[in-house]
């Protein structure tokens, strides 16, 4: 399984835009990169998945270069409410398959 | 999307008592479920991986008498904490991927917060 590294922590402000990066340097030919959000006390949520170029969907983009050795979560005009903690993970994307979890980003999102 | 659900969603108990937590796949057959267990402030830890029919894999240093784990149809896993004690106190989250998950999307649960006294 493919390990990440993500920044442990970002401030960001209301409106802005924010970008969390992740490396994933031995990423395998098969493996595709998801990114789930976390609130406190609550179970992780999904939030885009993506395998090469760019994947938006109505919450975020992720961008993963040609060499997918990292990817790049953004997420357009933050709010309050985007305060929690994001991980990225990186796996085969088979039914069996767990995820392991790297510590992820704790995003503080400020008024 | 894809639900899944646990319950209960909190629980207290004594310790040395039994706790069984429920995981189910609400619109989807889940072949596959895993069990993750949260400290505060800390990112998931899988405990062990359930297989429909079969027993679970557990993860190193996981006792797997004391975190028993059945999932006896595709749309329901347990996890019963056996003999609880203060220190088995966490959040356990159980995720499910199944045959209509396609790219491997992983489905979470709300989680379970167990408190033992």
């Amino acid at each position: 399984l493919a390990k990440t590294t993500q920044p442990i922590s970002m401030d960001s402000y209301e409106g802005q835009e924010v970008n969390i990066t992740c490396s994933h340097n031995n990423i395998a030919t098969n493996d595709y990169i998801t990114w789930y959000q976390q609130f406190p006390s609550q179970g992780p949520r999904f939030i885009i998945q993506g395998y090469k170029t760019k994947v938006t969907n109505e919450v975020a983009s992720l961008f993963i270069p040609a060499d997918r050795k990292s990817s790049t979560l953004s997420l357009p005009r933050v709010s309050l409410s985007d305060t929690a903690v994001y991980y990225c993970l990186v796996g085969e994307g088979n039914y069996g398959q767990n995820f392991v979890f790297g510590p992820g980003t704790r995003l503080s999102v400020l008024p | 999307g894809a639900v899944v659900s646990q319950h209960p969603s909190w629980v207290i108990c004594k310790s040395g008592t039994s706790v069984k937590i429920e995981c189910r796949s609400l619109d989807f057959q889940a072949t596959t479920m895993f069990w993750y267990r949260q400290f505060p402030k800390q990112s998931l830890m899988l405990m062990a991986t359930s297989n429909e029919g079969s027993k679970a894999t557990y993860e190193q240093g996981v006792e797997k008498d004391k975190f028993l784990i059945n999932h006896a149809s595709l749309t329901l896993s347990t996890l019963t904490v056996t003999s609880a004690h203060p220190e088995d106190s966490s959040f356990y989250i159980c995720s499910a991927g199944g045959m209509t998950s396609g790219t491997g999307e992983l489905f979470f649960g709300e989680g379970s917060r167990l408190t033992v006294l």
